[in-house]
């Protein structure tokens, strides 16, 4: 099936230290694969994504690796700071136009 | 450009009420979602819609129907609500030649 799992399902780093969340699917069919920013009451945002024919993708502070064979991706967060404390979730298509997203993980920053 | 616009905001329920969640977009996207939110379960597909005038089911379309009105409109009925169904919506749109969503900013619903 179409299945999604994330981890961990939280994480608390120090300021300035780097956070990684990794997630696996189980479709090779995926091409696409999102990550979205969900802040405390707030609607979920795109913050970086990657397609398959691509291995790695930065934004400044952020970046996104994908490892097609293994089926998993990760964010990788450098330098964190305390606004980079949210909800992070990954999502990937299956191949087809909607998104099945992990379960969440909820990322700390301690200043 | 207002984006994707979600009403109402929050809406408590009695079991067995009716109601509908509206959600607009402004942004001439073709593909509309209707996914619910619950602690620990991430977000999850009840209804969408690719195109004007087709609908699909998700991973959890029991106790809900969906009606895409017009290119900009897809709204979201519970006939029957049932505390299950607290939870909280969100609407999302996106272009034909993109997989990025844009979400609108939620609906709370208890059901009581």
């Amino acid at each position: 099936g179409e299945n999604v799992e994330q981890h961990p399902s939280t994480l608390s780093v120090q300021e300035g230290d780097s956070a990684v969340i990794k997630c696996t699917y189980s479709d090779s069919a995926s091409n696409y694969f999102p990550w979205y920013k969900q802040e405390l009451g707030k609607r979920p945002q795109l913050i970086i994504d990657i397609r398959s024919n691509v291995g790695e993708k930065k934004d400044q502070r952020i970046a996104v690796t994908l490892n097609k064979t293994a089926k998993h991706f990760s964010l990788h967060i450098t330098e964190t700071q305390p606004e980079d404390s949210a909800v992070y979730f990954c999502a990937t298509n299956f191949g087809n136009e909607k998104l099945t997203f992990g379960t969440g993980t909820r990322l700390t920053i301690i200043p | 450009n207002a984006g994707v616009t979600q009403t109402p905001k929050f809406q408590v329920l009695k079991t067995g009420q009716s109601m509908t969640l509206q959600c607009a977009q402004d942004m001439n996207h073709n593909s509309m979602y209707w996914y619910r939110q619950d602690p620990g379960m991430g977000l999850r597909l009840i209804y969408y819609s690719a195109s004007e005038g087709t609908t699909d089911k998700g991973e959890v379309p029991n106790g809900y129907n969906v009606s895409r009105l017009n290119k900009r409109e897809f709204s979201l009925r519970l006939e029957s609500a049932a505390p299950s169904q607290t939870s909280v919506y969100f609407c999302a749109s996106r272009p034909g030649d993109s997989y990025g969503y844009t979400f609108g900013s939620g609906t709370r619903l208890t059901v009581v």
